[in-house]
């Protein structure tokens, strides 16, 4: 199955320091979402996006919808320590039972 | 607290053995998913179920086996076919309707003795 190309794959920031990572993909989704998954966790959703174009903010976190409904965004200003985490991106196609595409994640690590 | 419940939390294999791996939804959500997760990689889907009774292979469904007989419970059995099931499992479920966004458990990590 295919998996969306999602970068950086990692990446060290200090703290205070703002984040963009973004993801890619060769067809359109109809949905984008980001997540955050800790380590021997499940992921969490932080923000879904529903049309193309859409800037949507969630605190510190910012995503937005790629015009071309081919790509994603997401932003994360000030970091702090409990960003740590990995990062997804997922797509969703209309017609096909919610089923997700994820990216490769962006895992991010901050340095006091 | 309404939520997705897996377990257990940790699980082994013997060669040969099949196990289960439980996952328990209260947020009366018609569709779930299973999904397994290697090392630096995403999550790739193994099974999904919109509805009771009824479900799908995803695109790694080879060595698995799942059953939908109730709308909470949709429970994943690795085989003696997988031939490498070491890996973490992660359950999902969204409402059904088109679109929504999808909840996840804790996840399952199965290692093999």
């Amino acid at each position: 199955g295919q998996q969306l190309n999602q970068s950086p794959q990692s990446m060290f920031i200090q703290e205070g320091e703002d984040v963009s990572m973004n993801c890619t993909s060769s067809s359109i989704f109809n949905t984008w979402l980001w997540y955050k998954q800790d380590p021997g966790e499940g992921p969490v959703l932080l923000i879904a996006l529903y049309k193309a174009g859409e800037l949507t903010s969630n605190g510190r976190l910012t995503a937005q919808f790629g015009i071309t409904r081919k790509d994603s965004f997401l932003n994360i200003s000030a970091s702090i320590p409990s960003d740590v985490g990995i990062y997804f991106c997922a797509g969703q196609r209309a017609g096909t039972a919610s089923k997700l595409t994820f990216g490769t994640g962006t895992r991010l690590q901050v340095t006091l | 607290d309404g939520g997705i419940t897996q377990s257990p939390k940790y699980l082994f294999r013997k060669e040969g053995q099949n196990v289960t791996l439980s996952c328990e939804q209260n947020l009366n959500h018609d569709a779930m998913y299973w999904y397994r997760q290697d090392p630096g990689q995403g999550l790739r889907l193994i099974y999904y179920s919109q509805i009771v009774n009824d479900f799908q292979k995803g695109d790694i469904a080879e060595g698995y086996s799942v059953s939908r007989e109730k709308k909470e419970s949709f429970p994943l059995t690795v085989t003696s076919a997988q031939k490498n099931p070491t890996a973490f499992y992660l359950c999902a479920s969204t409402p059904g309707t088109e679109l929504r966004p999808q909840h996840f458990g804790d996840g399952t990590r199965l290692s093999i003795l």
